[in-house]
């Protein structure tokens, strides 16, 4: 079975921009979640999409979004970019959802905002 | 407050001592769920372990170990005669029952050295 993927590996903006992030889920798991990464705040959860619905979501600010397709793919956009937003961004996927569920990491999406 | 603590940033060792990391944490919910997830140096995240918060037993996989003690909110991993390849960050987390968001420990800088 092919694993989470996400794409792209790496991202350069500038600062304002917006930006979005994809990530392919392993075939037949429904839920989708998102984390960010950085050295100062650690990993941070975003949001998570089970069955295209937005089942939970993190304390972050309305610039970050989220949806998730019928085939259960995800994409996460960050609207007007800021440079506190460059971090790592790791999508997971499990069948079921986040809750009790051993999660499945992408490899992430490395965003510089400058 | 829900809280996963890992007080050790950075354990260093050489390869074959045994190495225990750290996880306390703190939650209302008498229902919840941990999680170990290792994360080497190319980034993506690892299952580890699962363990509700009904199941105390401790658990023996290999080389890895896990201790979960409710009476101290603890949650601790144990690597027997460690290797190099072991290298990597470890984080301890936390699913509450109640918001079902999972809750990131710091992680823990494993490094072995030959």
């Amino acid at each position: 079975k092919a694993g989470v993927t996400q794409t792209p590996r790496y991202l350069i903006k500038t600062r304002g921009q917006q930006v979005t992030l994809s990530c392919s889920p392993i075939s037949g798991h429904r839920s989708v979640s998102w984390y960010q990464q950085t050295p100062g705040q650690g990993l941070q959860f975003l949001f998570e999409y089970f069955s295209e619905t937005q089942r939970n979501k993190g304390n972050f600010p309305g610039r970050f979004s989220g949806r998730q397709f019928s085939n259960s793919r995800s994409e996460m956009n960050v609207s007007t970019l800021e440079l506190g937003d460059s971090a790592l961004y790791l999508c997971a996927s499990s069948p079921w959802g986040s809750y009790n569920s051993p999660l499945h990491f992408g490899n992430g999406t490395r965003l510089t905002v400058t | 407050a829900q809280k996963v603590t890992q007080a050790q940033t950075e354990i260093s060792v050489v390869e074959k001592e045994d190495v225990t990391l750290d996880c306390v944490y703190e939650t209302r919910d008498t229902t919840y769920y941990l999680f170990w997830y290792k994360q080497p140096p190319s980034g993506e995240l690892v299952f580890l372990i699962r363990r509700n918060s009904f199941d105390e037993q401790n658990e023996i996989s290999g080389r890895y170990s896990w201790n979960f003690q409710k009476s101290t909110s603890s949650f601790n991993f144990t690597i027997t005669a460690s290797q190099v390849v072991d290298s990597a960050v470890y984080f301890c987390a936390l699913t509450p029952g109640s918001n079902y968001q999972l809750i990131w420990g710091a992680g823990t800088k494993l490094i072995i050295k030959p």
